[in-house]
């Protein structure tokens, strides 16, 4: 069964840094691109960028640059989103999404149960 | 980037009822477009990709059409597990943006 699953909740506090992880199964990771969707608490979907684990190649949302980090380790069939100082309003639910082949224009076609970020003081 | 608006924001229907819901995008973005369900509580899932195209496992109710700029999910016949958040995105190019949602609740 090809399935992506991620990491559990997390409560962090303001300035802490944090790592969440979504690892992939019943599939070669390399041959597709992972993503990474943003939902604030009852709100919209948004897209937050997207990387190749073959190479670490990255798209990022330009209204995120800079304020997360995607990485990946293809040994371990593992996708990474990373924050070196978390803020009140990264709290969200973070969902990592395989993103299929230009066939499938693009589309996100497996996704993660998604990951609970509280940012609390 | 490319800004997409889906209408209605919500809507109520029933059991049977075929239900229509748009989205234009604010440039033509082809064929990249594809169709997103969310249910409360759950991760979002694919229904349909590249305008028309059903993602394998989804119900023949549900069907998409449009070009260009404007787009258009169908449920011929509303069914109770249809009851959720719809999601268009172009993926055209990045940002891959999502419409806003169409919130589809029980008359």
């Amino acid at each position: 069964e090809v399935q992506l699953v991620q990491s559990g909740a997390e409560v962090k506090k303001p300035g802490e840094s944090l790592k969440i992880s979504c690892k992939g199964s019943g599939y070669t990771i390399t041959s597709y691109w992972i993503g990474w969707v943003r939902q604030m608490p009852d709100k919209g979907l948004e897209w937050m960028g997207i990387i190749n684990p073959g190479d670490s190649d990255t798209r990022y949302n330009p209204s995120l640059q800079g304020q997360v980090t995607m990485s990946a380790d293809k040994s371990i069939s593992t996708a990474y989103l990373q924050w070196s100082s978390l803020k009140a309003s990264d709290t969200a639910m973070y969902y990592c999404a395989r993103q299929g082949d230009r066939s499938r224009t693009n589309s996100f076609d497996i996704w993660g149960q998604g990951t609970m970020v509280t940012v609390s003081s | 980037d490319i800004q997409m608006t889906q209408s209605p924001s919500s809507l109520s229907a029933s059991i049977g009822d075929r239900v229509t819901i748009t989205c234009r995008a604010s440039q033509t973005i082809s064929t990249y477009l594809n169709w997103y369900q969310q249910k409360p509580g759950k991760a979002p899932k694919l229904l349909i990709y590249a305008v028309s195209s059903l993602q394998s496992g989804v119900p023949s109710r549900f069907s998409g059409s449009g070009s260009g700029t404007d787009f258009t999910l169908t449920i011929s016949s509303l069914q109770f597990e249809d009851f959720a958040t719809y999601y268009c995105q172009q993926s055209y190019s990045p940002p891959r943006t999502f419409g806003q949602g169409t919130k589809v609740e029980i008359k």
